[in-house]
């Protein structure tokens, strides 16, 4: 069964830094593009990362951009997003995709994990 | 960044009934567009890529078309299990974009 499991959301001050992990199984990791897109309270999903499969490129919504690092240990079969500069918008659930193989579309998603920048 | 408009934003529907909700892009996407599902307290569920391929194990009421501009999407006869939120979402490039999602509610 495929499954992506995200940790380490949680309560931040603004300012602060926080590192998410999504550890992925089930399918053959190393092959697929993985992304991280949120979703803030009440409101409607945004794409804020993706990292590719074979030589780890990535790229970023502008939203994030420089404060965001996205990475990828496929020994681990897990993905990662380091938070800094938080700020009270990056508020929201945070969840890990897989995309379709080839396809910059999300055909499975983690439970996601809760960030509140307070 | 291509924006996404969806119409309406919410409807109200029976069981049983044809729904359609349409996508706009703010320009020309060819047919890079897929459609997700999201109920209350859950993470996004794939139907749609490519404007109209359905994934796997998708129930067959669910349709997709268009290209270019305008997509929709239909749900021929709406059953309990569909009221959720619908989003569209562009993957012809980066920044991948979401539509604002359309909410449909049982009349």
């Amino acid at each position: 069964e495929v499954q992506l499991l995200e940790s380490g959301g949680g309560l931040v001050q603004p300012g602060g830094s926080l590192r998410l992990s999504c550890a992925a199984s089930g399918f053959t990791f190393s092959v697929y593009t993985m992304s991280w897109v949120r979703q803030a309270p009440g409101k409607g999903l945004e794409w804020v990362a993706s990292v590719s499969d074979l030589a780890g490129s990535t790229v970023y919504a502008d939203s994030v951009k420089g404060r965001f690092t996205t990475s990828r240990d496929d020994s681990k079969k897990t993905v990662y997003l380091q938070m800094n500069s938080l700020r009270a918008d990056d508020s929201a659930v945070y969840y890990c995709a897989k995309d379709l193989g080839g396809w910059d579309v999300f055909d499975m998603w983690g439970q996601g994990t809760t960030v509140t920048v307070s | 960044a291509i924006q996404l408009t969806q119409s309406p934003s919410s409807l109200s529907a029976s069981v049983g009934d044809r729904v359609t909700i349409t996508c706009r892009a703010s320009q020309g996407i060819g047919s890079a567009l897929a459609w997700y599902q999201q109920k209350l307290g859950h993470p996004p569920k794939f139907l749609i890529y490519d404007a109209s391929t359905l994934k796997s194990g998708v129930p067959s009421r669910f349709s997709g078309s268009g290209s270019g501009t305008d997509f929709t999407l239909t749900i021929s006869s709406l059953q309990p299990e569909d009221f959720a939120t619908y989003y569209c979402q562009q993957f012809n490039s980066f920044p991948l974009t979401f539509g604002g999602g359309t909410k449909v509610q049982i009349k």
